[in-house]
């Protein structure tokens, strides 16, 4: 399977508690974006990789939220410290030119209890 | 205010009607994207627009840059393109995605 692939599918936590999902994005492709979805609304941005630089970072994101990509490869979204307005579904997606067609993950669907 | 604002929220059609859905956006682009999303979350591109229009299958997506406006067509729709479609606009390294357009074809 080359398309973009996140784990996991489902998450479920308890308030307080730190959880990490993990994005693998179309290899060639070096734009990696996360964003977080809830019931009934498109999807928000919460930031963007050019490579291995975080370029940009939605100030929906609080300090509780930081996403890494290590090498320019795979990408990392941890939240600490969760609360239960973050139970969404996050969404990675790659391209590989600004603004190019998207690529998205299945997302992870976070349940914050 | 949403940069991005799509209409109707939803639609529901029968089996072989022609459909649009819009999209109206108050930024300055470089393109537009056309998403179609199915239950259980998974997004799909179907297009990217910068100018024009463009058709694959029984789907056609034009835009009016002038007017910051896109639309959707599907013709002879069917049951299996029931799903949510987004519109998303493309500013900088920014997607702008409308909040999407929950379609439904009766058989």
């Amino acid at each position: 399977d080359t398309g973009v692939s996140q784990n996991p599918r489902h998450k479920i936590t308890k308030r307080g508690q730190n959880v990490t999902f993990r994005c693998d994005p179309i290899s060639e492709h070096n734009r990696l974006y996360w964003y977080r979805q809830t019931l009934g609304q498109g999807p928000e941005f919460l930031t963007y990789f050019q490579n291995e630089a975080q370029l940009e970072k939605s100030r929906l994101l609080s300090d509780r939220f930081s996403a890494e990509r290590p090498k320019g490869s795979f990408s990392t979204l941890e939240i600490q410290r969760t609360e239960q307005g973050d139970s969404a579904m996050y969404l990675c997606a790659s391209s590989l030119l600004i603004g190019e067609k998207l690529f998205f993950g299945s997302g992870t669907q976070l349940s914050v209890l | 205010k949403n940069e991005v604002e799509q209409s109707p929220q939803n639609l529901t059609a029968q089996e072989g009607e022609f459909i649009t859905i819009n999209c109206s956006y108050s930024v300055g682009i470089s393109a537009l994207h056309w998403l179609q999303q199915h239950p259980g979350g998974g997004i799909v591109s179907l297009f990217m627009l910068s100018s024009g229009k463009k058709k694959h299958g029984r789907l056609i997506a034009t835009i009016n840059i002038q007017e910051k406006h896109s639309s959707l067509h599907i013709t002879a729709s069917h049951p299996r393109d029931s799903a949510v479609y987004i519109c998303a606009a493309v500013t900088g390294n920014q997607f702008y995605f409308g909040t999407g357009t929950s379609l439904t074809v009766i058989p």
